[in-house]
C-alpha cells in the first residue's frame, strides 16, 4: 500500500536556527499538508498546499515557516529561525482529488519529532 | 469556531467494550472520522460517518448522530495493542483547503 513517507525522523536543533523537514507524500495525491502535535496535546493544522501553492495556513503557521514542493515529488516545511515553543511532532499528510463515497481517509506520514533547545 | 470535545482518558480491561465519545460544534458538517494514534507514531484512520447510524468494521464501530452533533466509537473485545489515543475528526471544506480538525483526544489504557 502507498505511503507517505518523512525524513528525519527526529531533529535536534539549537534555537535560532534553520530546520527543513521533508515529506514525501503519495504519487497521485493532490492536496498537502503539514500538521503538528505538541507533546501530550492534539494535532493542529499548520498548512495545506494544492496545485503548487498554499491554499490555507492556520494562526500557527507565520512568517518563519514556509512550505515548497521543489520537484514535484517532495514536500518540505522550513522553520527559519527555530523557537522552543517549535518543539513538537511535525506530521505531513496527503489526499486525493476524489473522496470515494463513504471514505474520508488522509494519509499521515510517521513523523519528525522536533526538539529545539 | 469549530471544537470537538472527547473525554481525555478513559480506562478499559483486556476483553471489554469501551465507548469513547465526540461532540463537535462546526461551522458545515460532512462527517465525522476516527484517528487512532499510538504513543509516538502518526495518526491512522479507522472509520468515517457521514449519515446517521452505526458503521461498523470488525471489533470498531463509529455512530453518529447530526442532529446532537455527537458520535462515538466502540471498540469491543479490546486487546492490550488497542492501548493509544483516539481522535475524532471533521473536514474543514471551507474555501479551498481540505484541512482536518481533530479533536482532543481520548487516551484508552486497556489493563489486563
Amino acid at each position: 500500500e502507498p505511503e507517505v513517507t518523512q525524513t528525519p525522523s527526529h531533529q535536534v536543533t539549537q534555537m535560532g536556527q534553520e530546520v527543513i523537514l521533508r515529506c514525501v507524500p503519495i504519487s497521485n495525491h493532490l492536496y498537502f499538508y503539514w500538521y503538528r502535535q505538541i507533546l501530550g496535546q492534539k494535532v493542529e493544522f499548520l498548512v495545506s498546499f494544492y496545485n503548487n501553492e498554499i491554499s490555507e495556513k492556520s494562526e500557527i503557521f507565520d512568517d518563519q515557516f514556509s512550505v515548497e514542493r521543489p520537484d514535484g515529488s517532495n514536500f518540505t516545511l522550513k522553520i527559519r529561525s527555530t523557537k522552543l515553543e517549535d518543539s513538537a511532532m511535525y506530521f505531513c499528510a496527503s489526499d486525493g482529488s476524489h473522496q470515494r463515497e463513504g471514505q474520508d481517509t488522509q494519509y499521515f506520514g510517521p513523523g519528525t519529532r522536533l526538539t529545539v533547545l | 469556531g469549530q471544537s470537538l470535545e472527547q473525554p481525555s482518558e478513559v480506562t478499559a480491561v483486556e476483553g471489554a467494550i469501551v465507548q469513547i465519545n465526540c461532540t463537535y460544534q462546526t461551522s458545515g458538517f460532512y462527517g465525522l472520522s476516527w484517528y487512532q494514534q499510538h504513543d509516538g507514531g502518526a495518526p491512522t484512520f479507522l472509520s468515517y460517518n457521514a449519515l446517521d447510524g452505526l458503521e461498523e468494521t470488525g471489533r470498531f464501530s463509529s455512530f453518529l448522530s447530526r442532529s446532537d452533533s455527537y458520535g462515538y466509537l466502540l471498540l469491543q473485545e479490546l486487546q492490550m495493542k488497542d492501548s493509544a489515543s483516539y481522535f475524532c475528526a471533521v473536514r474543514d471544506y471551507g474555501g479551498a483547503t481540505n484541512k482536518l480538525i481533530f479533536g482532543t483526544g481520548t487516551l484508552l489504557a486497556v489493563q489486563p
